[in-house]
């Protein structure tokens, strides 16, 4: 069964902490995406990698960093640089950068106390 | 640059009612457009595409989405909705053109919640 799998479902952290959402797809897909979605706000985009080895800052990377080693896996660390950490975070993955069409994982909730 | 507008924030209907989630968006560039929809507490699932051709456009669950350049519209319908179908909905365009910049560009979200 193909997809994309993120886990934790939640994850709880004290404020200072760094954490690492994991994101892993199965589908052969070169792209992949991670956002951020906060109420009210619909998806902002961290980061995007377009191939392995290789990753692009969106629009709200600052506090955020990733790695791409392997073409399955693109996990995202919250650094604690970043102010405003709590919020549900998306990663997504497409046949290819550009690509029409985006997957998206069930999501991991990060609260940040 | 691209920017989406979802022009409800809220949209509370009557089961069995027909619904229309508006969308309108500005481009430079030709666009691809999507509606997804995510049930709370978890990921976007795909409803339906415009690429090209007929600009009306059928999805999953019975919605349906049709594509007015001159106005640059993408309005999501449904002639009757179910208490099911309560959940988030999100209006995104893609440019065609593939380059360096491309970006999936989302609307805020519509909440469209079905009452009994």
């Amino acid at each position: 069964d193909g997809g994309i799998t993120q886990s934790p479902k939640y994850l709880f952290r004290k404020e200072g902490q760094n954490v690492t959402l994991s994101c892993e797809q199965n589908l052969n897909h070169d792209a992949m995406y991670w956002y951020r979605q906060d109420p009210g706000q619909g998806l902002r985009l961290i980061y995007y990698s377009q191939i392995v080895n290789d990753f692009q800052k969106g629009d709200i990377a600052e506090g955020y960093s990733v790695s791409r080693e392997k073409k399955e896996s693109f996990p995202l660390t919250v650094t604690s640089a970043q102010k405003n950490p709590t919020a549900f975070y998306l990663c997504a993955s497409s046949i290819q950068a550009g690509a029409s069409e985006q997957y998206f994982g069930p999501g991991t909730r990060l609260t940040v106390t | 640059a691209q920017s989406v507008t979802q022009l409800d924030s809220q949209v509370p209907v009557f089961e069995e009612a027909p619904v229309e989630l508006r969308c309108n968006y500005s481009s430079s560039v030709s666009v691809y457009l999507f509606w997804y929809v995510q049930y709370p507490n978890q990921g976007l699932q795909l409803l339906l595409k415009y690429l090209s051709g007929s600009t009306l456009v059928k999805g999953i669950n019975g919605f349906e989405a049709e594509f007015n350049k001159s106005q640059t519209s993408f309005h999501l319908r449904k002639p009757s909705v179910h208490l099911s179908d309560t959940a988030e909905y999100f209006c995104a365009v893609n440019p065609t053109l593939r380059g360096s910049n491309y970006k999936l560009t989302f609307g805020k979200g519509t909440l469209l919640t079905v009452n009994p």
